[in-house]
């Protein structure tokens, strides 16, 4: 089945502590996205990547690294300069970068501090 | 930059209808509408483009004003499974090229 997976489930990360985040799809799609989701709020676009070796910063990249060797994966790594990483991260991918394109989540990781 | 949604809550009774309205301040080139369930990722539900379209599926309905830059869905006959929170995705024009943004989100809850 094609879709995209994204692990763990739930992470702790600890004062000074810089931990990834893992997402990777099979669904051949060419772009790849990174989103914040606070409590009861929208999704806000940490980084993007349109194509292998590219990626462009989102509205809130500050304290968040990202790369993207490969078509299927796109890790994203909370820094210790991030200072309130507490929030639900989805990832998605879309075959395209266009609007038109739609965008197919992975099911979140919840990250906590400690 | 991101869109207004409003209103930012709603609660329905089964049977009754709701609009959901997304508003940007940047021209828009597209507009898509996602709802996601409590603790899970969003799920797309339709795309619209320019040129003051609508589309509709099931009691679903969506509809598109390029020129107010506003988009509106329709939920029609709600059913307890439509609760969750609907997200208005935009894609706007800007310099440096077009821009995706997310809503800042509508909590729909539906009661028996």
């Amino acid at each position: 089945d094609g879709g995209i997976t994204q692990s763990p489930k739930y992470l702790f990360r600890k004062e000074g502590q810089n931990v990834t985040l893992s997402c990777e799809q099979n669904l051949n799609h060419d772009a790849m996205y990174w989103y914040r989701q606070d409590p009861g709020q929208g999704l806000r676009l940490i980084y993007y990547s349109q194509i292998v070796n590219d990626f462009q910063k989102g509205d809130i990249a500050e304290g968040y690294s990202v790369s993207r060797e490969k078509k299927e994966s796109f890790p994203l790594t909370v820094t210790s300069a991030q200072k309130n990483p507490t929030a639900f991260y989805l990832c998605a991918s879309s075959i395209g970068s266009g609007g038109l394109e739609t965008q197919y989540f992975g099911p979140g990781t919840r990250l906590l501090v400690l | 930059q991101q869109p207004v949604q409003s209103p930012q809550a709603v609660i329905l009774r089964e049977g009754e209808d709701a609009v959901i309205n997304c508003s940007s301040s940047k021209a828009l080139y597209s507009v898509h509408w996602y709802r996601q369930k409590h603790g899970e990722a969003p799920v797309f539900l339709m795309i619209l483009l320019k040129g003051g379209e609508q589309k509709g599926h099931d009691k679903i309905s969506a509809s598109f004003n390029e020129k107010k830059q506003q988009s509106s869905l329709y939920l029609t006959a709600s059913q307890l499974s439509y609760s969750g929170t609907y997200f208005c995705g935009t894609e706007g024009y800007t310099n440096t090229g077009n821009q995706f943004y997310f809503g800042t989100g509508t909590s729909l809850t539906v009661i028996p």
